[in-house]
């Protein structure tokens, strides 16, 4: 059964550093998002992408994230000098589209953990 | 602020019982609901998926859903200890054209054996 894969399943950093999150989608999905989840707290979408660009993003995906598709399967989320606060799961998800009916696929997800 | 409520128990109940999970939702331009069940340190596992009103039924599960009152809810037959974990609903919000899906805090269920 496809799935999304996400690499590394946990990445240990330093504050003030940049981290790089990969996820491989679905093959014949198009719309990829990633969503974060600390500690406790509930899962809260960060960005949504389409078309090799961004369709939506949240308050919380400010300058210090983005996002990129380098090649046709993987997509990267960069977050370019880490805070403490950053520290949570980040889930990549794919759909094959963002109508309705349509079900998102998580991955196993990253936990950052920043220092 | 569109937002998904939730009960976050813990729920307790148990083996063989049924539980009964709610969620309220804030924005009545909502189409699609799910419940997504979330083992701890994992990621969230659709179990279900709603669109129309009344109920829908897979296995031991039966999802429940009123527009009106703006209402989902999810019942589990027969309940396992492997039942045992954080439910979450999530919505799809219903403007724009992304598909971004809101959460809400999820719902602890222990199933005591």
């Amino acid at each position: 059964e496809p799935e999304v894969t996400q690499t590394p399943s946990h990445q240990v950093t330093q504050m003030g550093q940049e981290v790089i999150l990969r996820c491989v989608p679905i093959s014949n999905h198009l719309y990829f998002y990633w969503y974060r989840q600390i500690l406790g707290q509930k899962v809260e979408f960060l960005v949504s992408f389409y078309n090799n660009e961004i369709s939506e993003k949240s308050e919380i995906f400010d300058d210090q994230f983005s996002v990129e598709r380098p090649d046709g399967s993987n997509f990267t989320l960069k977050i370019r000098s880490t805070k403490l606060e950053d520290s949570a799961m980040y889930f990549c998800a794919s759909s094959q589209n963002y109508l309705a009916k349509n079900i998102q696929y998580f991955g196993a997800g990253t936990r950052l953990s920043v220092l | 602020q569109k937002e998904v409520e939730q009960n976050s128990g813990p729920l307790s109940v148990p083996e063989g019982a049924i539980a009964s999970l709610n969620c309220t939702y804030s924005d009545r331009g909502s189409q699609s609901f799910f419940w997504y069940r979330q083992y701890s340190g994992k990621s969230p596992e659709l179990i279900m998926f709603i669109y129309s009103n009344g109920d829908k039924e897979d296995g031991r599960f039966t999802a429940q859903l009123n527009k009106a009152s703006q209402y989902v809810s999810l019942l589990i037959r027969d309940s396992q200890p492997s039942d045992s974990a954080t439910y979450l609903c999530a919505v799809r919000d219903g403007s724009g054209n992304t598909g971004k899906l809101i959460f809400g805090q999820g719902t602890t269920l222990q199933v005591k054996p």
